[in-house]
């Protein structure tokens, strides 16, 4: 069975920053690429990152409106993807989702990440 | 950046309806659209692949359909469990996008 549990998040103050763990089981994670995407509080879902897998010299995207405070890596002997968060700003406060693939068919429960002083 | 415009932002619909929500890619995507249903409080659900593909386990009165950049999830028959947001999303082109999101009320 595929599980994908997320950690880290919390309350941040502005300006702080935020290191995003996904766990993952159940597959081959050496096969796939992952991805974080987030939800603010009644909006609607913004993909944040992407990493490829080894095939693919583990390259990485980023969403415009993150790029430069924003690192996605990867750790395939853990079956783990991490989100270095920085410069974290109110309009950050989302559940941060991690999922799987190119196809984004498994994804975890998210994690919640609130920014304010 | 790939615009998704997705419509509506917003409907109600009785149980038997058939129900349609559109996204229309501001570039070309070719097929390479993903639509998921997110029910509140949950993660969201993967019902389409490649534009037109059901997701395994999907019930068969939802499809998808594309004409030209215009992208379809319909729903042939409401049923109340179908009460939930619908979000596309283009993996074309990096950045990915997604659409801005339906929410479908049932009536």
């Amino acid at each position: 069975e595929v599980q994908i549990l997320e950690t880290g998040g919390g309350l941040v103050k502005p300006g702080g920053s935020l290191r995003l763990s996904c766990a993952t089981s159940g597959f081959n994670f050496n096969d796939y690429f992952m991805n974080w995407v987030r939800q603010a509080p009644g909006k609607g879902l913004e993909w944040v990152a992407q990493i490829r897998n080894k095939n693919y010299n583990y390259a990485t995207y980023y969403a415009e409106s993150l790029e430069g405070r924003v690192t996605i890596s990867r750790d395939d002997s853990k079956s783990s993807v991490y989100l270095q968060v920085s410069s974290l700003r109110a309009e950050d406060t989302a559940i941060y989702y991690c999922t799987r693939g190119r196809s984004f068919d498994y994804w975890g429960q998210g994690v919640m990440v609130t920014v304010s002083s | 950046d790939i615009q998704m415009t997705q419509s509506p932002s917003s409907m109600s619909a009785s149980l038997g309806d058939r129900v349609t929500i559109t996204c229309q890619a501001s570039q070309d995507i070719g097929n390479n659209l993903i639509w998921f249903q997110q029910k509140p409080g949950k993660s969201p659900r993967p019902m389409i692949y490649y534009a037109t593909n059901l997701a395994n386990g999907v019930p068969s009165r939802f499809s998808g359909s594309r004409s030209g950049s215009d992208y379809s999830l319909t729903i042939s028959s409401l049923e109340s469990e179908d009460m939930a947001d619908y979000h596309c999303l283009q993996y074309k082109q990096y950045p990915l996008t997604f659409g801005s999101g339906t929410k479908l009320e049932i009536k």
